[in-house]
């Protein structure tokens, strides 16, 4: 009975690879997010989707493309990995877009790039 | 740029004190929320506060917010060692993207 589930939770993998982090909410939510953690902790938005369309894309490059198939999913594909992608990367959903919506995290994925 | 900010980093106390970390941010917002994230764990959301509300309180948990000086406090009382986490305040964007801004969180370590 997950809400937010990540899959993998740990990722390692060379750099200059492509791999691809999967993101499911059972929860029937309209939007969904994800977030990268770096070392020292601090959280940023990366990309919003509210059914299935982007809504908020914060200045990433364009090796990350994210992917909503359908409202419950949320994929992150990051091509050409490099040393600094290593971090922690967080799904999260909420009911709607909205200035008082609380969000629901998954337990993240642990991006490792040598 | 981060909007939030809290204080402190962090924070060691005996079980059975109060802990209080403070956030603040530089930017008008609609509301105020705070998430807990244990060690290897996502986020989750404690408690959110209003910008037109001074006060909020959830069980062990007492949050202020003050938008003159664009800061928040939470206070959880009586802390007990399951309460050892990360604490993030986390503040909306007044803009059209209903983004939320994290700060760089509170680690906080209760001693049994």
């Amino acid at each position: 009975d997950t809400a937010v589930s990540q899959t993998p939770k740990y990722l390692v993998t060379q750099m200059g690879n492509d791999k691809s982090i999967k993101c499911e909410q059972n929860l029937g939510h309209d939007t969904m997010y994800w977030y990268k953690q770096d070392s020292k902790k601090f959280l940023k938005i990366m990309f919003s989707y509210n059914n299935k369309e982007l809504i908020i894309n914060e200045t990433v490059p364009n090796r990350f493309s994210p992917k909503s198939p359908d409202k419950a999913h949320l994929n992150l594909h990051i091509n050409s990995l490099e040393l600094g992608d290593s971090a922690v990367y967080f799904c999260a959903s909420s009911q709607e877009q909205g200035w008082v919506e609380t969000q629901y995290f998954g337990p993240g994925t642990r991006l490792l790039v040598l | 740029s981060q909007q939030g900010e809290e204080d402190p980093q962090a924070l060691s106390i005996q079980e059975g004190e109060n802990a209080t970390m403070n956030c603040s941010y530089k930017t008008s917002i609609n509301n105020l929320q705070w998430y807990r994230q244990n060690s290897g764990r996502g986020l989750v959301h404690l408690i959110l506060i209003r910008s037109n509300e001074r006060e909020k309180h959830s069980g062990r948990l007492r949050v202020t917010l003050d938008t003159s000086k664009k800061s928040s406090s939470l206070l959880i009382t009586a802390s007990r060692a399951a309460d050892t986490a990360s604490y993030f305040c986390a503040t909306d964007v007044v803009d059209s993207s209903y983004k939320l801004i994290f700060g760089s969180g509170t680690r906080l370590l209760v001693r049994p």
